[in-house]
């Protein structure tokens, strides 16, 4: 079965520091994966997304992830934090491989704190 | 562009009652999916809605259920409603059903049950 995990539930940075939130998959076959974000009291906003294009994807507000096959991972970077950037985010994959591929599979959530 | 509504925002519930919660996706979007989300559960698929039919469930129970109207509008309903159904309701659109466009989502409805 699919699984997400992201490792850590909470990070925190610096104001101008590297953000990096951590996801590794388990799929049978190479995944559709996707970062959203979530502020408080708000739905998901999603982030980037990879669909077996260019490993490397690049997203909204300077956030890009990068696929690795060999690692099973998708981890969420982004050069220089800002505290706007304070919020929760959600690594999701879809499963390709049979027709429950429409339903998202999320893993547990990274609070990302940003202080000055 | 409106985005993906759901009304109400805002739900208190008591425990054996019953709730309907709704959605209207983006114009042309004619998938509707639905989440829970929790502190303990996390987010947890529903079902998914495309031309009026259910076309996908999650591990939930009888009690939750849904339905998509012409327009793709969609409802979910929660019927004898236990105090564990307290959560955010989140419903998701898209053109089609194809995973690789990405889901646009709604602020959801947050259901307490008393």
């Amino acid at each position: 079965a699919q699984s997400v995990t992201q490792l850590g539930s909470h990070v925190s940075v610096s104001e101008g520091a590297l953000v990096l939130l951590r996801c590794n998959y388990s799929s049978s076959v190479p995944p559709y994966l996707f970062w959203y974000v979530q502020y408080p009291n708000q739905g998901l906003q999603l982030l980037l997304k990879y669909t077996s294009a260019a490993t490397l994807v690049k997203g909204i507000n300077d956030f890009e992830a990068e696929f690795k096959k060999s690692e099973t991972s998708f981890h969420l970077t982004k050069p220089s934090a800002h505290m706007s950037d304070a919020a929760e985010y959600f690594c999701a994959v879809s499963d390709r491989a049979n027709q429950a591929g429409t339903a998202l599979i999320f893993g547990k959530g990274t609070t990302l704190s940003v202080s000055s | 562009k409106a985005g993906v509504t759901q009304t109400p925002r805002y739900l208190i519930k008591t425990r054996g009652q019953q709730v309907t919660l709704s959605c209207s996706p983006i114009s042309g979007h004619r998938s509707v999916s639905w989440y829970q989300q929790t502190p303990g559960q996390g987010l947890q698929f529903l079902f998914e809605y495309f031309s009026e039919t259910q076309r996908n469930k999650g591990n939930f129970p009888g009690r939750f259920s849904g339905r998509q109207f012409s327009n793709s509008r969609s409802e979910m309903n929660v019927s004898t409603l236990e105090l564990g159904d307290s959560a955010l309701y989140l419903c998701a659109s898209s053109v089609r059903r194809e995973p690789r466009d990405g889901y646009t989502f709604g602020s959801g409805t947050r259901l307490t049950v008393v």
